[in-house]
Order: C-alpha cells, then sequence, then structure tokens
C-alpha cells in the first residue's frame, strides 16, 4: 500500500516549456487534490476532483490544467511554465466521509528558470 | 476563500515546556475543522478532525479543543520533546464544500 505517490521528485523548466505532474494514489479515496506551496503563504488549493470524471478550480487555478484519468491518478499540468509557478506542489487525495482526513504525497519540487 | 489565522507563527520552546497554538476561522457554515503536523522535508500528516463544538481531541501529549461558535480551535502540546518540532497546520472545511481551507500554520521548535 503506497498511499499517494507523486512523480517526478524534482524539476526544472525553462520559461514557457510545459510538464505534466503525476499523482496516484491506491487507496480506493473518491477525491483528489494538488495544492501548491510557497513560503509564507501556506498550502493553496490549485484544483481539485470530487470523483471521478468531475475537477474544479480551487484559489489559485490560473496557468494550470488538469486531468482526473481515473479513480487512482489526477495528473497536473503546465502549459507555458512561468518563474512565478516555482514551488512545491503536493498532491492529496480523501474518502468520502465527513470525519475523513487528506493523505499527502512526497511532493515535487519545481523551478522554472 | 477563507480568513484563516494561526497564532502564533512561530515558536521556540524548552524541552519539556508545555504550549498551545490557536487557530482562528469564520464561524458561519462551519463543518469540520482539521489539524495537521508537518515536518520538514516531508508531508502533512493528519492530527485531527473535529466536528462538533466543545469537541476535544486528544493523542498522546497532543489534544485540541474546538469552539465553533466563536471560530477558533486551541492545540496544546504537553511536555514537549525536540521531535515535536514541526510546523502545525489547521483547515476548516464549509458546509457543502469538498475541499479545505489551510492557514500558514505555527511553526514550533523545541531546544533541547
Amino acid at each position: 500500500n503506497a498511499g499517494v505517490t507523486q512523480t517526478p521528485k524534482f524539476q526544472v523548466l525553462k520559461t514557457g516549456q510545459s510538464m505534466t505532474l503525476q499523482c496516484a494514489q491506491d487507496m480506493n479515496h473518491n477525491s483528489m487534490y494538488w495544492y501548491r506551496q510557497d513560503p509564507g503563504m501556506g498550502l493553496r488549493l490549485i484544483y481539485y476532483s470530487a470523483s471521478e470524471g468531475t475537477t474544479d478550480k480551487g484559489e489559485v487555478p490560473n496557468g494550470y490544467n488538469v486531468s482526473r484519468l481515473n479513480k487512482r491518478e489526477f495528473s497536473l499540468r503546465l502549459e507555458s511554465a512561468a518563474p512565478s509557478q516555482t514551488s512545491v506542489y503536493f498532491c492529496a487525495s480523501k474518502a468520502s466521509g465527513v470525519a475523513d482526513t487528506q493523505y499527502f504525497g512526497p511532493g515535487t519540487r519545481l523551478t522554472v528558470l | 476563500i477563507l480568513n484563516v489565522e494561526q497564532s502564533p507563527q512561530s515558536l521556540h520552546v524548552q524541552e519539556g515546556d508545555s504550549t498551545n497554538f490557536t487557530c482562528s476561522f469564520p464561524s458561519s457554515n462551519f463543518y469540520a475543522l482539521h489539524w495537521y503536523r508537518w515536518e520538514t522535508a516531508k508531508s502533512p500528516e493528519a492530527l485531527f478532525v473535529m466536528t462538533l463544538n466543545g469537541d476535544e481531541k486528544k493523542k498522546g501529549r497532543i489534544s485540541a479543543t474546538l469552539n465553533t461558535k466563536e471560530g477558533y480551535s486551541y492545540l496544546y502540546i504537553k511536555g514537549s520533546q525536540p521531535e515535536d518540532s514541526a510546523t502545525y497546520l489547521c483547515a476548516p472545511r464549509r458546509g457543502g464544500a469538498n475541499n479545505l481551507f489551510f492557514g500558514t500554520g505555527t511553526r514550533l521548535t523545541v531546544i533541547p
């Protein structure tokens, strides 16, 4: 039982390049989330998927797209990376109950030059 | 977007000291309050989920209380140990929402 996995762990991009961050969970959770973490800003929600086939914008969706490929996988795409997207990205998943907590992946550290 | 405030932003305590932090959030349309512990270079890990006014939760030396009417929660650590050093995040969830709004956290450093 690996929990939530993310690839890659580290990535360096040049401005304008594109890339996809991958996230997978093996806990049969319905909901999945993408956050970014910046110094002094805490965790900010980019996009989330309440269930397979649905996605919704969070606080900071501009410059990102997501795909809920199936129940296990939720990917985050940067179409044209900008230095402002330099951050640590966390994926999380959650079951559906009131008291269910989010389980976080190990994070992807992205630098955009 | 919710206005979630945590205080203090950071604190240093001596090993063995007890300490507490505050999380403030809008009381309207409250659904649940989550506490997470986040060690440097790791991922956030869930501590508690609290839903009812007056809730108290405890895990070892760490406990939390919840006041939904006035919109705050306290996290207490009794007899702090160096391994308690971490950032403690709170995150309320509103009714009808499937997502959490995280505060910026309280960074605790326990000095041996």
